[in-house]
């Protein structure tokens, strides 16, 4: 069935750049999306792309992804400390329903 | 402008009783999503109204989960006899498109 995977914990310091990755199975993905979750708040919606597409540049936010090998992976320049927060990798297929199918999270730790 | 809604933030219930859990989409959305996300797991998906369509209930776990949603309005998530597995935090979604716009969801805790 489909599935998405991703590595559970990252730590970096402030002002390096984190890279998260995700891995999905379902080939017939259309949209992959990162959500991030802060301790006590909703899901975020970050950014998203199309699965036509290699890369998506927004701000401090770079996503890339390779379709071939059915890999995410979101890039943020110059982590801050309240860049700390959970992120999620989803993704969903065509149709009218675009129900998402969810990664366990990244837990992302940014250190002074 | 406002964004998506849910009432009430938490809810503690006893084995076996009934809980209506509730959804304000944004204005104009016109799909509607329910997804659950139990401790240490990923969400899950419940249940998706579009429109007037028939919903796709193809993720409720049993038959003790049921939801109602009226046209492009308020939708509702009941779970009747609730268990201690039910304990999770409820997350409703609307979306125009592609995107979909999270609410702060609901924690519920069954005794």
């Amino acid at each position: 069935g489909e599935d998405v995977e991703q590595s559970l914990f990252l730590s970096v310091r402030e002002g390096d750049s984190s890279v998260i990755n995700c891995t999905y199975t379902d080939s017939s993905s259309t949209y992959l999306y990162w959500y991030k979750q802060e301790p006590g708040a909703g899901l975020q919606l970050l950014t998203y792309i199309f699965s036509n597409m290699d890369m998506k540049q927004d701000q401090r936010l770079t996503v890339l992804l390779n379709k071939k090998d059915k890999h995410l992976s979101l890039r943020i320049a110059d982590t801050q400390t309240g860049d700390s927060a959970i992120y999620f990798c989803a993704e969903s297929g065509a149709g009218n329903n675009r129900k998402l199918i969810w990664g366990l999270g990244t837990s992302l730790a940014v250190n002074p | 402008g406002a964004g998506v809604s849910q009432s009430p933030s938490n809810k503690v219930t006893e084995k076996g009783k009934d809980v209506e859990l509730r959804c304000d989409p944004i204005s104009g959305h016109t799909a509607l999503y329910w997804y659950r996300q139990r401790l240490g797991q990923g969400l899950e998906f419940l249940i998706y109204f579009q429109g007037n369509s028939a919903p796709d209930k193809s993720g409720l776990p049993s038959d003790r989960f049921s939801a109602e949603r009226t046209g492009e309005s308020v939708s509702t998530l009941t779970i009747q006899r609730t268990q201690q597995e039910d304990s999770a935090v409820y997350l409703c979604a609307s979306s125009p498109t592609e995107t979909q716009y999270f609410g702060p969801g609901t924690r519920l805790l069954v005794l």
